[in-house]
């Protein structure tokens, strides 16, 4: 059974704040993606990584994707009220339709 | 709107009933998944179809759900005498499925909020 571990559980911050969110899986899939969920609505697609040691960018949030794509990172740079929500990672297998197994999630609260 | 609808948005029911969910996937998306999502056990797959066909639905937590799709476009969530541990909100995605090694976008709807009581 392949797992994805994701840390911390619960964040909150105050606005400005760096932070990072971890997500560590058991196993590789065929690639790793990170989603945002607000209240009420189903999850939104931030990024997709396939390669291992890939870096992306989205304004304020970085992703990187370990060596051994088992590992997976989100910085947020200067948290912003409007970032509050929950972030999930989720691997991806292309085997099984891109079936997503998903991490447990970090709820993140940014306070003005 | 163009995304990814579910019906209804909210069910109550009780103990032992059937209950049906419903999604209509974007148009022209191929691959439908459904997922769960509860305080306990977090978002999980429950199973996805290509077209019309369910290659895998081991991810069904029992016999007592069931899932079809029809047409390659709506599906339906069935649950069979309903507990209360199936409480949760039901995900459905769509995707247009291109064979790219997992790069593809699922679209989600806002989920179907069941509470069996």
């Amino acid at each position: 059974t392949q797992l994805l571990e994701q840390s911390p559980q619960f964040l909150s911050i105050q606005e400005g704040e760096n932070l990072t969110v971890y997500c560590n899986s058991s196993s590789v899939f065929s690639s790793l993606q990170w989603y945002r969920q607000e209240p009420g609505e189903g999850p939104v697609l931030l990024v997709t990584v396939v390669t291992g040691g890939e870096v992306k960018k989205l304004k304020r949030l970085t992703f990187q994707f370990g060596d051994a794509r088992k590992d997976s990172s989100l910085h947020i740079t200067a948290a912003q009220p409007g970032d509050t929500g929950l972030y999930l990672c989720a691997g991806v297998t292309f085997s099984a339709g891109n079936m997503l197994t998903f991490g447990g999630g970090t709820r993140l609260m940014v306070k003005p | 709107g163009a995304g990814v609808s579910q019906s209804p948005s909210n069910k109550v029911t009780e103990k032992g009933k059937d209950v049906e969910l419903r999604c209509d996937p974007i148009s022209g998306h191929t691959a439908l998944y459904w997922y769960r999502q509860s305080l306990g056990q977090g978002l999980e797959f429950l199973i996805y179809f290509q077209g019309n066909s369910a290659p895998d639905k081991s991810g069904l937590p029992s016999d007592r759900f069931s899932a079809e799709r029809t047409g390659g476009s709506v599906s339906t969530l069935t649950i069979q005498r309903t507990q209360q541990e199936d409480s949760a909100v039901y995900l459905c995605a769509s995707s247009s499925f291109t064979g790219t090694g997992g790069r593809e976008t699922q679209y989600f709807g806002p989920g179907t909020r069941l509470l069996v009581l």
